[in-house]
């Protein structure tokens, strides 16, 4: 069973650029969030999708947004970079079942995102 | 306040050993789920156990079990037969609540723990 893919892996953007990331979670699970890596912040919670809704979101500025197709792939885009977004970013997908069972996160390997 | 604290930022054990990874939290919500990541340095976050706050007993998966003091409010990792592939970055994560989907994990900042031959 494939894990959670990331692409791409690495990524070089020039500040006030924007960027597109993706994320395919395991088949079957329909919950997928991302978040957001530093040294200096620790890993910090961006967006919750589940059936391509919105469920919870971080505290982030509005350049950091998401979305959800009804495969469950999911794309987080940031717009107008800043040096401060270089960072690793991780996509965990989850069953997201309706029945609170949710027990297991599955992380991808991250994009590793630099602005310079 | 902190939601989920690591005090040990590193720690070291000697190859076949066992070692105990620290972690506390801080939640008033009855239901709540803890994880243990491993993230070596290629930066994928791996599954390593899950303990819910209605379990009666410890996790356990294969080397790896946690033990849960809930008026503690401690969720320690132990990690029996330490081998050098052990060595990386271990996350202490909670969940609040329990809705339908997983919600939102709120991470400590890590232990790193080196293992030794």
């Amino acid at each position: 069973k494939a894990g959670v893919t990331q692409t791409p892996r690495y990524l070089i953007k020039t500040r006030g650029q924007q960027v597109t990331l993706s994320c395919s979670p395991i088949s079957g699970h329909r919950s997928v969030s991302w978040y957001q890596q530093t040294p200096g912040q620790g890993l910090q919670f961006l967006f919750e999708y589940f059936s391509e809704t919105q469920r919870n979101k971080g505290n982030f500025p509005g350049r950091f947004s998401g979305r959800q197709f009804s495969n469950s792939r999911s794309e987080m885009n940031v717009s107008t970079l800043e040096l401060g977004d270089s960072a690793l970013y991780l996509c965990a997908s989850s069953l997201g079942d309706t029945e609170g069972r949710d027990t297991e996160a599955f992380f991808g390997q991250g994009t590793r995102l630099t602005v310079v | 306040a902190q939601k989920i604290t690591q005090t040990q930022p590193g720690m070291f054990v000697q190859e076949k050993e066992a070692v105990t990874l620290d972690c506390t939290y801080d939640t008033s919500d009855p239901s709540y789920g803890l994880f243990w990541y491993k993230q070596p340095s290629s930066g994928e976050m791996i599954f390593l156990i899950y303990q819910g706050s209605y379990d009666q007993q410890n996790a356990t998966e294969g080397r790896y079990s946690l033990n849960f003091q809930k008026a503690r409010k401690s969720a320690n990792l132990v990690i029996s037969a330490s081998q050098l592939g052990d060595s990386a970055m271990y996350f202490c994560a909670m969940r609040e609540g329990r809705g339908s989907t997983l919600g939102r994990l709120y991470f400590g900042r890590g232990t790193q723990l080196t293992v030794w031959p």
